[in-house]
């Protein structure tokens, strides 16, 4: 079965500054999809980037990229020039492409605080 | 487009009642999943939903259950509410099942007293 580990439950950055949030996965499949959503407090969830595991090419949005290693199964993301309305809750998760109906798995989760 | 929409937002119950939330999708996305959030227990999958058919369920008991319409709204239960069950709900749509991004509702609080 697919894991999804994030291995810090809370972080925090300067305003401005840039930050690296760390997310690992286990899987035996070679095709998948990879996301990270943020959740604000008493906010819905809302999708900041995704990844095919196909793509070697690191998905980018924004201030927002992503450091794709497939070999090594990880999938951090970056925040650069942070600001105060990025303070959330971001989750990282894995989708197998290989089978239509899987379901989603969702990694803990790290709170992020961002400082003035 | 308006985006997922949840129904009721909030809602305290009595242990042994049952509840019913609902869940109404993007236009014209035809799947539907629903996730239990809790501060323990992370976010976890219920069971996802594709043309009325559930097309995935979690490792959650029998009393959790759920539907889709036609329309592709959808609603889920549980019955004989628990202390356990307390919990954020929420429900994603998508355009088809499987490989398609999920966007999220605001969620149900559900509180069981």
């Amino acid at each position: 079965a697919q894991t999804v580990t994030q291995s810090q439950p809370e972080m925090s950055v300067q305003e401005a500054e840039t930050v690296t949030l760390s997310c690992t996965y286990d899987t035996s499949e070679s095709d998948y999809y990879l996301f990270w959503y943020k959740q604000p407090p008493s906010r819905q969830m809302i999708l900041v980037i995704r990844q095919e595991a196909y793509k070697q090419q690191n998905a980018t949005e924004n201030r927002f990229s992503v450091n794709f290693q497939k070999a090594a199964k990880s999938f951090s993301l970056k925040i650069s020039d942070s600001q105060l309305g990025d303070a959330a809750m971001y989750f990282c998760a894995y989708r197998s492409a290989e089978t239509s109906y899987d379901k989603v798995i969702f990694g803990p989760g790290t709170s992020l605080s961002v400082i003035p | 487009k308006a985006g997922v929409t949840q129904t009721p937002r909030y809602l305290i119950k009595t242990r042994g009642q049952q509840v019913t939330l609902s869940c109404s999708p993007i236009s014209g996305h035809r799947s539907v999943s629903w996730y239990q959030q809790t501060p323990g227990q992370g976010l976890q999958f219920l069971f996802e939903y594709f043309s009325e058919t559930q097309r995935n369920k979690g490792n959650f008991p029998g009393r959790f259950s759920g539907r889709q319409f036609s329309n592709s709204r959808s609603e889920m239960n549980v019955s004989t509410l628990e202390l356990g069950d307390s919990a954020l709900y929420l429900c994603a749509s998508s355009l088809s099942a499987g490989l398609e991004t999920q966007y999220f509702g605001p969620g149900t609080r559900l509180l069981v007293l």
